[in-house]
């Protein structure tokens, strides 16, 4: 019953390929949020979902685009990937825009 | 827009020794600040939260934070350390009011504890 989970764990590609990353929480939150976790461990927020509705995008490349079927889920699309696309990528949820937010366990992407 | 500085990346304590982990930030608006934990290889887990109310802060796995508004800091604290404290800290702040979501996160501190 894990509270926010992530698919793939481990993500291998190749450049110029498309891949996704799959989002679900079992909270019953209204927001979901993509952050991106480089080499040096630093984090950066990418994209939040409230009701289904965009609101924020940060200078993210429009390779990278989020999709969110329903409230539970937020998925991430990455279209072309570059070498530089390389991080850990973490799916977050919270109960409010200003809620505490809950992380999930992360997928490492490596394009090679 | 904010900024969070964590001016140790790495931190080396004694078990059982006492630790502080800094954290300032900079904000032009009122903020919510949090501590994050981050086990190798896991996600980030909520240590502790101020939103308003008492400046000192308790947590879990016994730690705690002050928060400072005049020097803008929100550093960290725990009495004793154990093995199990090994791990990466972030200190994380976003705005209380409206405007953009998300956290703003600083780079993180290292802390290593040696037997």
């Amino acid at each position: 019953d894990t509270a926010v989970s992530q698919t793939p764990k481990y993500l291998v590609t190749q450049m110029g390929n498309d891949k996704s990353i799959k989002c679900e929480q079992n909270l019953g939150h209204d927001t979901m949020y993509w952050y991106k976790q480089d080499s040096k461990k630093f984090l950066k927020i990418m994209f939040s979902y409230n009701n289904k509705e965009l609101i924020i995008n940060e200078t993210v490349p429009n390779r990278f685009s989020p999709k969110s079927p329903d409230k539970a889920h937020l998925n991430l699309h990455i279209n072309s990937l570059e070498l530089g696309d390389s991080a850990v990528y973490f799916c977050a949820s919270s109960q409010g825009r200003k809620g505490e937010q809950y992380f999930g366990p992360g997928t490492r992407l490596t394009v090679t | 827009a904010q900024s969070v500085t964590q001016l140790d990346s790495q931190v080396p304590v004694f078990e059982e020794a006492p630790v502080e982990l800094r954290c300032n930030y900079s904000s032009s608006v009122s903020v919510y600040l949090f501590w994050y934990v981050q086990y190798p290889n896991q996600g980030l887990q909520l240590l502790l939260k101020y939103l308003s109310g008492s400046t000192l802060v308790k947590g879990i796995n016994g730690f705690e934070a002050e928060f400072n508004k005049s020097q803008t800091s929100f550093h960290l604290r725990k009495p004793s350390v154990h093995i199990s404290d090994t791990a990466e800290y972030f200190c994380a702040v976003t705005e209380s009011g409206g405007g953009a979501d998300g956290l703003t996160f600083g780079k993180g501190t290292h802390l290593i504890i040696q037997p």
